[in-house]
């Protein structure tokens, strides 16, 4: 049972690059979420899917998109990538919301040059 | 206004004591609380999870919920340099679809 993964760990981009970030979770979760972390602002929600197929806008939306096809993977990606979107990615899964609570992946640190 | 606030430290303690962490919101709604640890460079794990208001003890830590006050606590007992960490609380409630977090607080427990 490896709980909620992330791929890359690190990455290094130029301004105008596109990537994707990989997030998977072998919990069978319904719920899963992507956030970005930086100093001083805490986590901040970017998108979020409340089941496989589904998407939702957070709290920062914009410049990234989401898709959900399975349920175990939430893949987070960055058409144009801007200075403004270096930051340390966290996703994160739940069962559901309310009565259960959010296993978190180890992070990938994006730098955008 | 943001919905949860929390006092970004940092909290600087000498090892052994008691600290005090709290978080403040303004949505009554709210009805599970959790308290995350998160160690540099690592992502967050929970610490501690109560529904509604109340107490809960787990070893060194204890989770406080008054509800009428709209405000949470956690208690760290006899803190020790492995408690250094950043220390995150959010809540969520039914029939919501996500989580609220506090921008948590830094703490340093000095040997």
């Amino acid at each position: 049972n490896a709980g909620v993964t992330q791929t890359p760990k690190f990455r290094v981009l130029k301004t105008g690059q596109s990537m994707t970030l990989l997030c998977a979770q072998d919990m069978n979760h319904e719920y899963m979420y992507w956030y970005r972390q930086d100093p001083g602002m805490g986590l901040r929600l970017i998108h979020y899917s409340v089941g496989e197929g589904t998407t939702a806008k957070g709290e920062v939306p914009d410049g990234y998109n989401v898709s959900r096809l399975k349920k175990q993977n939430f893949l987070l990606g960055l058409e144009s990538a801007a200075p403004s979107q270096t930051s340390v990615y966290f996703c994160a899964s739940s069962y559901r919301v309310g009565s259960d609570t959010q296993y978190f992946g180890p992070g990938t640190r994006l730098t955008v040059l | 206004q943001k919905e949860v606030e929390q006092d970004p430290g940092p909290l600087s303690v000498p090892e052994g004591a008691i600290v005090s962490l709290n978080c403040t919101y303004s949505n009554s709604a709210f009805q599970y609380f959790m308290w995350y640890r998160q160690y540099s460079r690592k992502g967050p794990e929970l610490l501690m999870y109560t529904y509604s208001s109340g107490n809960k003890e787990d070893g060194r830590f204890t989770a406080q919920v008054d509800k009428s006050s709209k405000y949470i606590s956690l208690f760290i007992r006899d803190s020790q340099p492995s408690d250094s960490a950043t220390y995150l609380c959010a809540m969520s409630g039914n029939n919501f679809n996500k989580f609220y977090f506090g921008s948590g607080t830094k703490l340093n427990v000095k040997p």
